[in-house]
């Protein structure tokens, strides 16, 4: 079947602009994941949602941004008023239940670059 | 608090060569380790998972990994490289409780040589 799915593949912006960043999961898992690959700070868990709920919004940076998650399905990050130390890959990553032998699978990413 | 290091941002090898990349674990509770791979502007595939049956885990593409826990280890071994085998390599932990996010490494660049 599909994989999970990242749109844009990449967004460029200027800095103070808001940028929404799109999941689509796996059909059928529960939980996604959001985390930020950047140059300075490797790989960094963001949010964590299970079904519409985000149980575990810890990694988020900053409250310029949010995420929701819709029908336990499709998943929006919107950063708000974007700053330089946004630019990053931003990946998605989706498991099917959450359990801690699951394995999470990973899309594509956005990559955005913030003028 | 979990936590992998990855000894070696960048590895050579000789293509034909043992590829050996290096993970350390620190965890409060029994881990369970990942390794990805991340090929050129995509996201990561799992190579192999360790959640406490075997200790020696065998991967995709002719990986395998061995859990030590008196070593605190997971390195990722192959016998014998491959120029596709050129990417870059993430250890990961789970969180021991909640939500389960990994905790990854900070990569481990590999280049093969001719």
């Amino acid at each position: 079947g599909a994989g999970v799915s990242q749109s844009p593949s990449n967004k460029v912006t200027e800095k103070g602009k808001d940028v929404e960043l799109r999941c689509d999961p796996i059909s059928g898992h529960t939980a996604l994941y959001w985390y930020r690959q950047s140059l300075g700070q490797g790989l960094e868990f963001l949010i964590y949602f299970q079904g519409n709920s985000a149980p575990d919004k810890s990694g988020l940076p900053s409250d310029r941004f949010s995420a929701e998650r819709t029908g336990g399905s499709v998943s929006t990050l919107t950063i708000q008023r974007t700053q330089q130390e946004d630019s990053a890959v931003y990946l998605c990553a989706s498991s099917f239940s959450g359990e801690r032998t699951d394995t999470q699978y990973f899309g594509p990413g956005t990559r955005l670059t913030v003028l | 608090a979990q936590s992998v290091t990855q000894l070696g941002s960048h590895v050579s090898v000789s293509e034909g060569a043992l590829v050996l990349l290096r993970c350390n674990y620190s965890s409060s509770v029994p881990p369970y380790l990942f390794w990805y791979v991340q090929y050129p502007n995509q996201g990561l595939q799992l190579l192999l998972k360790y959640t406490s049956a075997a200790t020696l885990v065998k991967g995709i593409n002719g990986f395998e990994a061995e859990f030590k826990k008196s070593e605190t280890s997971f390195h990722l071994t192959k016998p014998s490289a491959h120029m596709s085998d050129a990417d870059e390599y993430f250890c990961a932990v789970s969180a021991p409780s909640g939500t389960y996010k990994y905790i990854f490494g900070t990569g481990t660049r590999l280049k093969v040589l001719a």
